[in-house]
């Protein structure tokens, strides 16, 4: 059965603080690996990770991946109040030979940022 | 305008008691899906359809019935409801065929509570 794994489970640090997420995964038919960012609603798209070694960044927010490790990282530099929520690893497999992605979530990362 | 859509936001219901929750994507998306979240924040898939035909169905009681009318409505009929049924459910689309991963788009929810 596929599995992913994040760590820590939850994080508390303070405003101007960098914190690194970490997600670990076991995969039939690995696709892509998708961080995500839920706060009260809907997860929120963050990055996706198809390569090895890339690193794709979006302002303080980084990630990368290591698919002969099979974990990826999540970055986020100089935490603001806002970036409290929970931040969601998952990976996509292909589903029965298709396309189809089937996502597989870890528990979640609960970060809080303090002012 | 709201890519992903869910209604209703809440539904609070009697144990035995048949619901439905419907979805709609305006994104042009091929491919649906349902999820729970339990009270853990765990993401669980529930189904998948491409182009209004199942394509993925996890262990899931066959209480629980997808529909989906059109490639733009995915919705959730859920009969008997139980205490165990209590969570949040999310509806998600994707593009549906690419040779890289999906990027899966989140409804805002439909918090569910069976009394």
């Amino acid at each position: 059965e596929d599995k992913v794994v994040q760590s820590p489970l939850s994080l508390v640090v303070h405003e101007g603080d960098t914190v690194t997420l970490n997600c670990s995964y076991e995969v039939t038919n690995f696709r892509s690996l998708l961080w995500y960012k839920q706060e009260k609603k809907a997860p929120t798209f963050l990055f996706m990770l198809t390569s090895s070694g890339i690193e794709k960044k979006s302002g303080r927010l980084s990630s990368i991946l290591d698919k002969k490790e099979l974990f990826s990282i999540l970055n986020i530099t100089a935490t603001q109040t806002g970036d409290s929520a929970v931040y969601l690893c998952a990976v996509e497999a292909w589903a029965g030979g298709t396309s189809y992605g089937k996502l597989t979530f870890g528990q979640g990362t609960i970060l809080t940022v303090h002012p | 305008d709201t890519a992903v859509s869910q209604t209703p936001k809440y539904l609070v219901t009697q144990m035995g008691n048949d619901k439905s929750i419907k979805c709609e994507q305006n994104l042009g998306h091929d491919t649906m899906y349902w999820y729970k979240q339990d009270s853990k924040k765990f993401l669980k898939i529930m189904f998948s359809y491409n182009n209004k035909e199942l394509i993925i169905n996890e262990t899931v009681p066959n209480r629980f019935s997808p529909k989906s009318p059109d490639k733009a409505h995915l919705n959730l009929h859920i009969n008997s409801l139980e205490l165990g049924d209590s969570a949040v459910y999310f509806c998600a689309s994707s593009q549906g065929f690419r040779d890289w991963g999906e990027t899966q788009y989140f409804g805002p929810g439909t918090r569910l509570l069976v009394l």
